[in-house]
């Protein structure tokens, strides 16, 4: 009931396209939203988050789509760019206890030149 | 301005000895967590401290495993006796009190056990 999952593992994206990433979740009771970025050798970084009240958050580029009724939520990333290859991870979590996040396993992207 | 940071990077230790981590969180900070991602998963939550208080260690293993945030100086992670299964990189991360949640990672202490 704890788990986050997230498709597909890995992704290759041409420079300019969508890249999409998706993820699922089974308690009801998450309430926060957030994606990290993490390239090689570095600690992952907050991307964008979104609360379950919204249906979408934009932000540049990224975008998040939630759909509550189907306990999905998905990231966009228009206009890719190179600069974008990164392990991707989406996470839930209590807006009361921000700190225990439920992450997926991680998507890695690669977006070509 | 600096971030969270971890030492060491890098960390090799035979198995049955002990790996000590260290974590010094943002500045005014003063909430620090622990978590573990082991090759090709995503992170796990450890433990979670704040100055001198144990706040919910739930994903913490039983035994071997503790950690600490004393009043004074870092937050150190411990490892007793290592086993091969500890090899991962154990990611330290700060929040500041009340704030907006947001959790800062620090780039991680990698932890090989031979």
């Amino acid at each position: 009931q704890q788990q986050v999952k997230q498709s597909p593992q890995s992704l290759i994206v041409q420079k300019g396209g969508i890249s999409i990433i998706n993820c699922a979740y089974e308690n009801t009771a998450f309430d926060y939203f957030p994606w990290y970025q993490q390239f090689p050798g570095k600690g992952p970084a907050l991307l964008i988050a979104i609360r379950p009240d919204v249906s979408e958050k934009k932000e540049g580029r990224f975008t998040i789509s939630f759909n509550k009724s189907a306990k999905q939520f998905s990231l966009h990333i228009m206009d890719s760019q190179p600069g974008d290859s990164a392990t991707y991870f989406c996470a839930a979590t209590f807006r009361r206890g921000f700190q225990k996040l439920v992450f997926g396993t991680g998507t890695r992207l690669l977006v070509s030149p | 301005n600096a971030g969270v940071m971890q030492n060491p990077r890098h960390l090799v230790r035979r198995r049955g000895q002990e790996a000590r981590l260290r974590c010094s969180p943002m500045k005014g900070h003063s909430h620090v967590y622990w978590y573990r991602q082991l090759p090709e998963e995503g992170l796990k939550f450890m433990v979670y401290l704040q100055k001198e208080n144990i706040i919910d260690e739930s994903g913490m293993p039983k035994e071997r495993f503790s950690a600490e945030f004393p009043k004074e100086g870092p937050s150190i992670l411990r490892i007793q006796q290592v086993v091969r299964g500890d090899s991962a990189a154990y990611f330290c991360a700060s929040s500041p009190p009340g704030g907006t949640g947001e959790l800062f990672f620090g780039e991680g202490s990698r932890l090989t056990v031979l």
